[in-house]
């Protein structure tokens, strides 16, 4: 069976500082993988995705980006947290039935 | 483009009523279309689906929904609430695999049930 793993679980980080959230996804080869933030009161709104190892398609502007140095791995970063940047970021993965398999989350509050 | 339209940010239900939330959706490829429901800090978890064939899906914890290609709708439904039922639901779109299967989803409807 499929597994999506996310770390840390919660993070709390200084306006200024930089982020690395992971992303692994176990059981699958060459999976779509996706990055969602869910802002306090807001839907989720899709950040990247990749369809393979160096592949990234950003969705929106912003402080972030994202990189996939394995199959099975995809990392979210910044070099420079905002306060802005605060929330709760899910990654997901598209089975052979395009179902979307979401990771437990991390929740990630920028002082 | 698609986009996903879910009425009500807030639904407030008694224990045992019926569980009625909104799904309205625009797609420019034949729909696939889910609904997911989220537990406080968790993840999202697929509740049901629609891809093609019978257009009443049935789910999880006794929820369905019906695909309306008439009304562009996909609302959901469970006959009586349990109060396990309180959590934020999402209906969300497919897109083109063009596009990466991308998900589009509206912004959720939160569901409170009270004894």
């Amino acid at each position: 069976s499929q597994t999506i793993h996310q770390w840390p679980a919660t993070l709390v980080q200084p306006v200024g500082s930089p982020l690395s959230l992971e992303c692994t996804v176990e059981g699958t080869s060459n999976p779509n993988l996706y990055w969602y933030r869910q802002a306090a009161g807001r839907g989720l709104q899709l950040l990247f995705y990749s369809v393979g190892i160096g592949q990234i398609s950003s969705e929106v502007p912003q402080n972030l980006s994202a990189s996939r140095p394995q199959d099975r791995q995809f990392i979210l970063s910044s070099k420079k947290l905002l306060l802005s940047d605060s929330g709760f970021y899910l990654c997901a993965h598209r089975d052979f039935f395009n179902e979307q398999f979401f990771g437990p989350g991390t929740r990630l509050t920028v002082l | 483009a698609q986009s996903v339209t879910q009425l009500g940010s807030h639904v407030s239900v008694s224990e045992g009523a019926l569980v009625l939330l909104r799904c309205n959706y625009s797609s420019s490829v034949p729909p696939y279309l889910f609904w997911y429901v989220q537990y406080p800090n968790q993840g999202l978890q697929l509740l049901l689906k629609y891809t093609t064939g019978a257009t009443l899906v049935k789910g999880i914890n006794g929820f369905e929904a019906e695909f309306k290609k008439s009304e562009t709708s996909f609302h959901l439904t469970k006959p009586s609430a349990h109060m396990s039922d309180a959590a934020e639901y999402f209906c969300a779109v497919r897109g083109s695999k063009a596009a990466g299967n991308k998900l589009t989803f509206g912004g959720g409807t939160r569901v409170l049930v009270k004894p």
